[in-house]
């Protein structure tokens, strides 16, 4: 079945340094792909999207782009804050799959001043 | 627009008893969702409702589990009795179109924590 692969954490950054998550999935269909963002003490919220293979979702300075052909979807940011502290889920839903949005098991971002 | 809410936050139940978790979705909201995440791993899919009706419940683990939507609008999750694997966070998401494109829009989650 489909399924969704991340880096583990927790990731620790000083303030400005770039960040990387990597996120690969296994989809039978042409998937959408999301991140997701978790802050401490609240819900999951979208962070950005792409819906087909090349697409670049972008967000309060976060970007991912759809890799089809290694099959990725890695959140990159060139200077983090403080404030971007929080775990990051990377997701897909699958039209094959009946759109069920499936989830990596997030990955927990600290950043330090 | 108010978000999706669930009750409670947190809930603390010994091994046995029944627990229910409730969602309300965001307003005109068709699909609702269940998801649970347990110790830290992925966020696992239960069930997705469309109105009242289940459209995908093939993720609900066992029958101690039961979801409903009375009249379309809140849900309900049961657990009974509960098990100590069942402890995790549920978290329950709405979105207004059923495709692979529409964001979920999520709830704070419910903690249970079942001893």
């Amino acid at each position: 079945g489909d399924s969704v692969t991340q880096m583990e954490g927790p990731v620790t950054l000083s303030e400005e340094a770039f960040l990387t998550i990597n996120c690969t999935y296994t989809a039978t269909g042409y998937p959408s792909l999301f991140w997701y963002v978790q802050y401490p003490g609240e819900g999951l919220q979208l962070l950005l999207k792409a819906t087909k293979a090349d697409d670049k979702g972008s967000n309060k300075g976060f970007e991912a782009t759809y890799r089809k052909e290694t099959t990725s979807f890695h959140l990159e940011k060139g200077s983090v804050q403080v404030s971007d502290s929080a775990v990051y889920f990377c997701a897909l839903s699958d039209p094959t799959g009946g759109f069920k949005t499936i989830f990596g098991a997030g990955t927990r971002l600290f950043v330090k001043a | 627009e108010a978000g999706v809410t669930q009750f409670p936050s947190h809930s603390v139940i010994e091994k046995g008893q029944t627990v229910t978790l409730r969602c309300d979705p965001i307003s005109g909201h068709d699909n609702l969702y269940w998801y649970r995440r347990v110790m830290g791993k992925e966020i696992k899919f239960l069930l997705h409702f469309v109105k009242e009706s289940k459209q995908d419940e093939s993720g609900m683990p066992n029958n101690r589990f039961l979801a409903e939507r009375t009249g379309g609008t809140y849900s309900t999750l049961k657990v009974q009795p509960a098990e100590l694997e069942d402890s995790g966070v549920y978290f329950c998401a709405s979105s207004q179109v059923y495709s692979g494109n529409s964001p979920l829009h999520f709830g704070n989650g419910t903690r249970l924590t079942v001893t």
